[in-house]
């Protein structure tokens, strides 16, 4: 059963820090993973979304990065600012039609100004 | 990106009570449909997975009498909690997928609280 680890569980980070978070899974048979934030009681929002054939995605200041063969992605943030605290979940999907994505547990991230 | 959306947004109601939590994908066709939950500062849990016509799939650990699943059109799924207790509060997203999309479209989300 595939199992996604998030680490560390929070972060606080002074303005301006680059950071990387980290996620890992257990089955490396995966078809995409994928990063999302979370606001507090709030739904999720889709950050990258890298295919199992990828190595990486960017979308201005974030930059994910799939080694899926070690079953590992990373979450680059640059010049992290206030508004970018929030949950950030790293989910993946198997590589079988019809299958959901499997969540991490997240990490906590808290921007100081 | 598609649009998924959720109804209610959140709701109350007394223990004992049924409710209805509807999913609908509001600008394409969404053969397979999940429900998740959430508890405070816990991550989305998969409960159950559901294709258009057919019966939903239970993750391990889920009543299916109790978490009834209806996806009976291309475009809306409902999830009933039936007869709900304090322990059912959570936030529940349901997400959808179409068959010409890789990814996996969440809605906001709906906080049930049992009183």
């Amino acid at each position: 059963k595939q199992e996604v680890t998030q680490i560390p569980a929070a972060l606080s980070v002074p303005e301006g820090e680059n950071l990387v978070l980290n996620c890992s899974f257990t089955d490396s048979a995966i078809y995409n993973l994928q990063w999302f934030r979370q606001d507090p009681g709030k739904g999720l929002t889709s950050l990258l979304l890298i295919q199992s054939s990828q190595r990486e995605q960017t979308s201005g200041r974030l930059n994910a990065s799939l080694d899926k063969s070690s079953g590992r992605s990373t979450l680059y943030i640059a010049a992290s600012q206030p508004g970018d605290s929030a949950t950030y979940l790293c989910a993946v999907r198997a590589n079988q039609a019809g299958t959901a994505l499997i969540f991490g547990k997240g990490t906590t991230l808290s921007v100081s100004s | 990106g598609a649009v998924v959306s959720q109804h209610p947004s959140w709701v109350i109601c007394k223990s004992g009570t049924s409710v209805k939590i509807e999913c609908r994908s509001l600008d394409f066709q969404a053969t397979t449909m999940f429900w998740y939950r959430q508890f405070p500062k816990q991550s989305l849990m998969l409960m159950a997975t559901s294709n258009e016509g057919s019966k939903a799939t239970y993750e391990q650990g889920v009543e299916k009498d109790k978490f009834l699943i209806n996806h009976a059109s291309l475009t809306l799924s409902t999830l009933t909690v039936t007869s709900a207790h304090p322990e059912d509060s959570s936030f529940y997203i349901c997400s959808a997928r179409a068959w010409t999309y890789n990814e996996q479209f969440f809605g906001p989300g709906t906080r049930l609280t049992v009183l």
